[in-house]
């Protein structure tokens, strides 16, 4: 099984419908992370918790949401989509050693389409 | 704008021929990752390099980071049509441990 799983893997909704994007993991990772990933643009940071009861906002944090429900689970909500949020979302998690670097580890993606 | 900078974006290339990918940015990294992306996946950590001057090798893989901390290279020899992928280069600039990551460099590997 793998270790980093999102659900669901392919999404369409319409403009101005909230969805949740869900991950889990079994890694036993206290870090996780939301990116976005567009072409030309590369993995574009969202949201990120270093543990249960640490969440911080990455770079493009607006018009989303996110919830750490346990380790092992980190939720990511768009409260009312919108086209421009049409976009392959990455979940990850890492091991972080410090100054010397972390390995991220991430799911095989959900990608979204907003009509 | 990208805090990292590849080049090119794009490559295609012929088996057997060889190949070079740059990562460039102005800033100081403690550390520097490329990973590869194939179709419907995420991407995958290929090597981590953390000092100036440092070269790693996976087996036709070579990864080179610069002296000053602030670019690096990728480099494949006699590339085969599984290197075909994106490669991203990812630096780590805080002690939070956020990596940044460049926008990635598309190799296609034609037979």
């Amino acid at each position: 099984d793998a270790d980093v799983t999102q659900t669901p893997r392919n999404r369409i909704t319409k403009t101005g419908k909230r969805i949740m994007l869900e991950c889990s993991q079994t890694k036993g990772h206290d870090r996780m992370y939301w990116y976005r990933q567009d072409p030309g643009l590369g993995l574009r940071l969202i949201y990120y918790s270093f543990d249960v009861k640490d969440i911080n906002k990455g770079e493009i944090s607006d018009g989303y949401s996110v919830s750490r429900q346990a380790q092992a689970k980190f939720s990511l909500s768009l409260e009312s989509a919108i086209p421009n949020q049409t976009a392959l979302y990455f979940c990850a998690t890492s091991d972080f050693f410090g100054g010397r670097g972390e390995t991220q580890y991430f799911g095989p993606g959900t990608r979204l389409l907003v009509l | 704008t990208q805090l990292l900078e590849q080049s090119p974006q794009f490559l295609s290339i012929q088996e057997g021929e060889n190949l070079t990918v740059y990562c460039n940015s102005s800033s100081v990294f403690s550390s520097l990752q490329w990973y590869r992306q194939e179709p419907g996946e995420g991407p995958v950590l290929l090597v981590t390099v953390v000092t100036g001057g440092e070269v790693k090798k996976l087996k036709r893989l070579t990864f080179q980071f610069g002296d000053a901390r602030k670019d690096s290279s990728l480099h494949i020899t006699a590339a085969q049509t599984g290197d075909t992928g994106l490669y991203l280069c990812a630096g780590l600039t805080d002690s939070w441990g956020k990596l940044q990551f460049g926008a990635g460099t598309q190799v296609v590997v034609t037979p």
